[in-house]
């Protein structure tokens, strides 16, 4: 199947900085990123949808100018947690879909371990 | 917002038995799809069964799917030590938009 690459893996920052979360579709072209957020031994919730070129869709609740998000190219997008804080720490995972919208299956990163100290 | 409701929460069998999990959904949807999850890692696709479909295979897996019960299940059959891991399944909503919303996970413990 195809390949999502996320990086890092795992980050700790200080409290106050920003750190930067990298997905890459590395056999397509993703027409569409996702970002989910993921609390131990619970779901995934979507925090938002973004296509190459266009500005991202936030799900309600989740802070835009927290949680920045560019799709730069239709292989790479990017999620950058700003002013960090204890309460940001979670497993962020990333996905990508690359045909159309109907029937297609999601491929996801190996996800992303923030803690925030 | 979630939509899938999983059953059970948790699962412990031994090595060579079935695992069966179920999922609830309350709507219309495109299709739904089973996910794995190891812990600490991503998700990996499993099987995707469309909404006009009512069974389908894959390996050791079946999938089943009843649209009128807003319903679905995961069998594992023959289950190995390297099936422990959290399976979630996720439903594609009837909109104009692309969204998966993913259900709470059955956590599956496989016995040696």
């Amino acid at each position: 199947g195809a390949v999502v690459s996320q990086h890092p893996s795992w980050v700790i920052c200080k409290s106050g900085t920003s750190v930067k979360i990298e997905c890459r579709s590395l056999d397509f072209q993703a027409t569409t990123m996702f970002w989910y957020r993921q609390f131990p031994k619970q779901s995934l919730m979507l925090m938002a949808t973004s296509n190459e070129g266009s500005k991202a869709t936030y799900e309600q609740g989740v802070e835009k100018d927290k949680f920045l998000i560019n799709h730069a190219s239709l292989t790479l997008s990017t999620l950058t947690v700003t002013s960090a804080h204890p309460e940001d720490s979670s497993f962020y995972i990333c996905s990508a879909i690359a045909g159309r919208w109907a029937n297609t299956e999601a491929f996801f990163g190996q996800g992303t371990r923030l803690t925030v100290v | 917002s979630q939509q899938g409701e999983e059953d059970p929460q948790a699962l412990s069998i031994q090595e060579g038995e079935n695992a069966t999990m179920n999922c609830s959904y309350k709507t219309s949807i495109n299709n739904l799809q089973w996910y794995r999850q190891n812990s600490g890692r991503g998700l990996v696709h499993l099987i995707l069964i469309r909404s006009n479909e009512r069974e389908k295979h894959s390996g050791r897996l079946r999938v089943t799917l009843d649209t009128s019960k807003k319903s679905s299940s995961l069998l594992i059959t023959a289950s190995r030590a390297a099936d422990t891991a959290s399976y979630f399944c996720a439903t594609d909503l009837r909109s104009n938009d692309y969204k998966l919303s993913f259900g709470a996970g059955t956590t599956v413990t496989v016995r040696a």
